[in-house]
């Protein structure tokens, strides 16, 4: 079963610097997605990022972009020019290809950013 | 743009009392999925659904159980709630088997 590892379970960040957070997989499939979902106070999960394995390169939306390195089964992401509405629990994810790895998302247990004024 | 329903957002639960959540998406998704939230833990799968009919056990499925007899409805049942059962619960829905999920904003269950 594929595992998917967020080593930093908290992070602090001040407003308007730049901040990494760190993400690493375990996959035997050549194809597959990566994810990075946002949960504020709210409760709510919001998509960040998607990054399909087969591409090259690597993702953009706005502030936020990902390091994938394929070979090291990492996904990272980089979030410029923090914002306060940027503190939120960040989930990696995981989502295969083939078999009942494409049915389903795994999610890496979390890193709460929290962003200095 | 309701996308995806959950009812109901919170409830509290005594030992050994049933329940139900309902779960309801308005997308015309194929796929549906309920997830658990505890702390420190992460999203662990459930159970799933690839169509109306179907459904398959994810990662913690005992003490659950789900049906999907409608497409756009996912309900989750809890026969004798347990306090292990206390944690948020999260519906999500996709289009796709390669897509992204779309989720409920979440009911929290306490069980007492």
């Amino acid at each position: 079963a594929q595992t998917v590892t967020q080593s930093q379970p908290e992070m602090s960040v001040q407003e308007a610097e730049t901040v990494t957070l760190s993400c690493t997989y375990d996959t035997s499939e050549s194809d597959y997605y990566l994810f990075w979902y946002k949960q504020p106070p709210s409760r709510q999960m919001i998509l960040v990022i998607r990054q399909e394995a087969y591409k090259q390169q690597n993702a953009t939306e706005n502030r936020f972009s990902v390091n994938f390195q394929k070979a090291a089964k990492s996904f990272s992401l980089k979030i410029s020019d923090s914002q306060l509405g940027d503190a939120a629990m960040y989930f990696c994810a995981y989502r295969g290809t083939s078999g009942a790895g494409s049915y389903q998302l795994t999610f890496g247990k979390g890193t709460k950013l929290s962003v200095i004024p | 743009n309701a996308g995806v329903t959950q009812t109901p957002k919170f409830r509290v639960l005594k030992t050994g009392q049933s329940m139900t959540l309902l779960c309801a998406q308005d997308m015309n998704h194929e796929y549906m999925y309920w997830y658990r939230q505890d702390p420190g833990m992460g999203l662990r799968l459930i159970h799933y659904s690839v169509g109306e009919g179907t459904t398959a056990k994810g990662e913690v499925p005992d003490g659950y159980n789900v049906s999907r007899l409608k497409k756009q409805n996912f309900l989750l049942g809890l026969e004798s709630a347990a306090p292990s059962q206390t944690s948020v619960y999260f519906c999500a829905s996709s289009y796709l088997s390669i897509g992204e999920l779309f989720f409920g904003e979440g009911s929290r269950l306490t069980v007492l």
